[in-house]
């Protein structure tokens, strides 16, 4: 079955420390996106993918950087993660296809703690 | 800042009860969609509804929608333990991005 991963599920940094978070869809989805989830503030959305070589920023994008070299993949890099980056991360998926009605699929999500 | 406004924030009743919750929003959309987040895990899609639809119904899920007021009201009839969830709404304005709300914290009691 098609799914979404999301690697690690836990991680503990430093502050200062470069770090990434790997997702990895085999839906085939021509859209990707990273979200943070915080306590008061829903999910934010961080970047945004549709399709390869196409990145975008999102509401909350300061402090993180995306790539897209394939399809299947969208890893999302803190480039010196600092203690308001501590949140959960979760990557999503969509075909991008119906454009009326797409909707997305979420990974298990990734709990980032920076000390 | 956030599109969609909930409420309640929480919510808590008897299995067999019904449950609703309201979303508002500020400004034109394609479709506004609602999602399920069970404790630790991912969202889950559970019901969308276009922006030139009123209602639409999916099993014991009722989804309204307003575009006059900007707002959405999600229905669960007779909830069960396993409805026990946070609940989202988002709402797509172009391009496929979803602009989530803050949720409500739905409790069912059994």
């Amino acid at each position: 079955d098609a799914e979404i991963t999301q690697s690690p599920r836990h991680k503990i940094t430093e502050t200062g420390r470069q770090v990434t978070l790997a997702c990895h869809q085999t839906w085939n989805h021509n859209n990707m996106f990273w979200y943070r989830q915080d306590l008061g503030h829903g999910l934010r959305l961080i970047h945004y993918s549709y399709g390869v070589q196409d990145t975008n920023k999102g509401e909350v994008s300061d402090g993180y950087s995306v790539s897209r070299s394939n399809t299947e993949d969208l890893p999302l890099t803190l480039e010196s993660a600092a203690s308001s980056q501590t949140s959960v991360y979760f990557c999503a998926s969509s075909d991008g296809i119906a454009v009326d009605t797409d909707t997305q699929y979420f990974g298990p999500g990734t709990r980032l703690t920076v000390l | 800042s956030q599109q969609g406004e909930e409420d309640p924030q929480a919510l808590s009743i008897q299995e067999g009860e019904n449950a609703t919750m309201n979303c508002s929003y500020k400004t034109s959309i394609n479709n506004l969609q609602w999602y399920r987040q069970n404790s630790g895990r991912g969202l889950v899609h559970l019901i969308l509804i276009r922006s030139n639809e009123r209602e639409k119904h999916s099993g014991r899920l009722r989804v309204t929608l307003d575009t006059s007021k900007k707002s959405s009201s999600l229905l669960i009839t007779a909830s069960r333990a396993a409805d026990t969830a946070s609940y989202f709404c988002a709402t797509d304005a172009g391009g496929g991005k979803l602009i989530f709300g803050q949720g409500t914290e739905l409790s069912v009691k059994p």
